[in-house]
């Protein structure tokens, strides 16, 4: 299996710009999140997804959007980049049943800049 | 979810049992306790979870206390590679809602 894949794995945007950050995984897991680091701090929640088709909030949905049309694909839309929204960004899944709910696996990361 | 307190930094020698601290005074009855690490600029790696019980896998040990307001993980042979930051999580397994906070760092020194 190779987890969960994360593209790009860099990139840079300008002020008002839009992109797609891409995860996708071939676990069958049923939950997908998302998350931001910012430089020396912690991760937040942007948005998750127990299933296809169902997404909800996370800390810091501003800015952001989330489709789930397959259990594979957990896309990120950004649609006016502005620099507060320079960050690596992390994408997740997880079972989703049972004991391990909050056994997550995690991408290697998108580091996006916006300037 | 309840939250978690954890010292900023600490440091251990290698080959020495690293034991990071965490409380967690306000968890629920259906909460449960876990830990991940997040190597530098790479993407979090779980460790390991309890409910109420001890437990031990093939990377740490996880002790709760009898109240469960507090735990400690345990790294037994610290080596230069679990240099990291460790975080603990208090979740209720409904999954969602993982919410990270600033962890611990540990510098594992030769």
């Amino acid at each position: 299996n190779a987890g969960v894949t994360q593209t790009p794995k860099f990139r840079i945007l300008k002020i008002g710009q839009s992109m797609t950050l891409q995860c996708t995984q071939d676990m069958n897991h049923n939950y997908m999140y998302w998350y931001r680091q910012d430089p020396g701090m912690g991760l937040k929640l942007i948005y998750y997804s127990v299933g296809a088709g169902i997404t909800d909030k996370g800390e810091v949905p501003n800015g952001y959007n989330v489709s789930r049309s397959t259990t594979e694909d957990f896309p990120l839309r950004l649609e006016l980049a502005a620099p507060s929204q320079t960050s690596v960004y992390f994408c997740a899944s997880s079972y989703g049943q049972g004991r391990t709910n909050e056994k997550l696996f995690f991408g290697s990361g998108t580091q996006l800049s916006v300037l | 979810d309840a939250k978690t307190t954890q010292p900023p930094s600490m440091d251990c020698a290698e080959g020495r049992a690293a034991n990071l601290p965490c409380n967690h005074s306000t968890i629920s009855g259906n909460e449960y306790v876990y830990w991940y690490r997040q190597i530098h600029s790479q993407g979090p790696q779980y460790i390991i979870h309890g409910l109420k019980n001890n437990e031990t896998n093939e990377m740490a040990s996880l002790i709760i206390t009898e109240d469960r307001k507090s735990s400690t993980l345990i790294l037994p042979h610290a080596t230069l590679r679990d240099t990291a930051v460790y975080y603990c999580i208090v979740a209720n397994n409904q999954g969602g809602k993982l919410i990270f906070g600033q962890g611990t760092e540990l510098s594992v020194k030769p």
